[in-house]
């Protein structure tokens, strides 16, 4: 069946440090990657998205490349600030199927000053 | 624009009642999707509606859930007779049409079963 696996952290950063969060996914076809975020006490927000191989997502200063040799979509910024601690998800929907998400498991990342 | 809302944002339930969670889509959306965020763990589906009709419920537990979303008003996600396991965040998104890939969500109803 259709899987996201992502790293679970939780993961403590400096203001102004470099993040990657890999992902990695098992799905047949094509199927449209995304990742969410979801800060402390709300729901999940898109972040960015890709739906096809090669297609960079980009959102807030943070990346995601969709590539289709390593059924991968690492989350990539710069430079994380405090305001980025929140817990960031990693989902596809399948091409084909129902418009359901397949999330990992979700990472808490947290930003000290 | 209002986005997606849900209530109550908190519920408690004893042991054997009923707990039914309300999730009012984006002006405009007609497909509803249910997830479940149980914890330590990321969201799992489980029901896609649009107006009355269930297009997928191939997440749902085949006893105590169900689901509607009826012609006018919220969309229901309704769970008999709760036990300590149900305890979860559950999550309502709407989405404008089935191709659209995004979908919005509300900000949960955390139900605790004592």
């Amino acid at each position: 069946g259709n899987s996201v696996t992502q790293m679970e952290g939780p993961v403590t950063l400096s203001e102004e440090a470099f993040l990657t969060i890999n992902c990695t996914y098992t799905a047949t076809g094509y199927p449209s990657l995304f990742w969410y975020v979801q800060y402390p006490g709300e729901g999940l927000q898109l972040l960015l998205k890709a739906t096809k191989a090669d297609d960079k997502g980009s959102n807030k200063g943070f990346e995601a490349t969709y590539r289709k040799e390593t059924t991968s979509f690492h989350l990539e910024k710069g430079s994380v600030q405090v305001s980025d601690s929140a817990v960031y998800f990693c989902a596809l929907v399948a091409q084909g199927g129902s418009e359901k998400l397949v999330f990992g498991k979700g990472m808490k990342l947290t930003v000290n000053p | 624009n209002a986005g997606v809302m849900q209530n109550p944002r908190h519920l408690v339930r004893r042991r054997g009642q009923e707990a039914r969670l309300r999730c009012s889509p984006m002006k405009g959306h007609s497909h509803v999707y249910w997830y479940r965020q149980l914890p330590e763990e990321g969201l799992k589906f489980m029901v896609y509606l649009q107006k009355e009709n269930i297009i997928d419920e191939s997440g749902m537990p085949k006893e105590r859930f169900s689901a509607e979303f009826p012609k006018e008003g919220p969309s229901i996600l309704r769970i008999q007779q709760v036990v300590r396991g149900d305890s979860a965040a559950y999550f309502c998104a709407s989405s404008l049409d089935r191709n659209s890939y995004e979908q919005y969500f509300g900000p949960g109803t955390r139900l605790t079963v004592t």
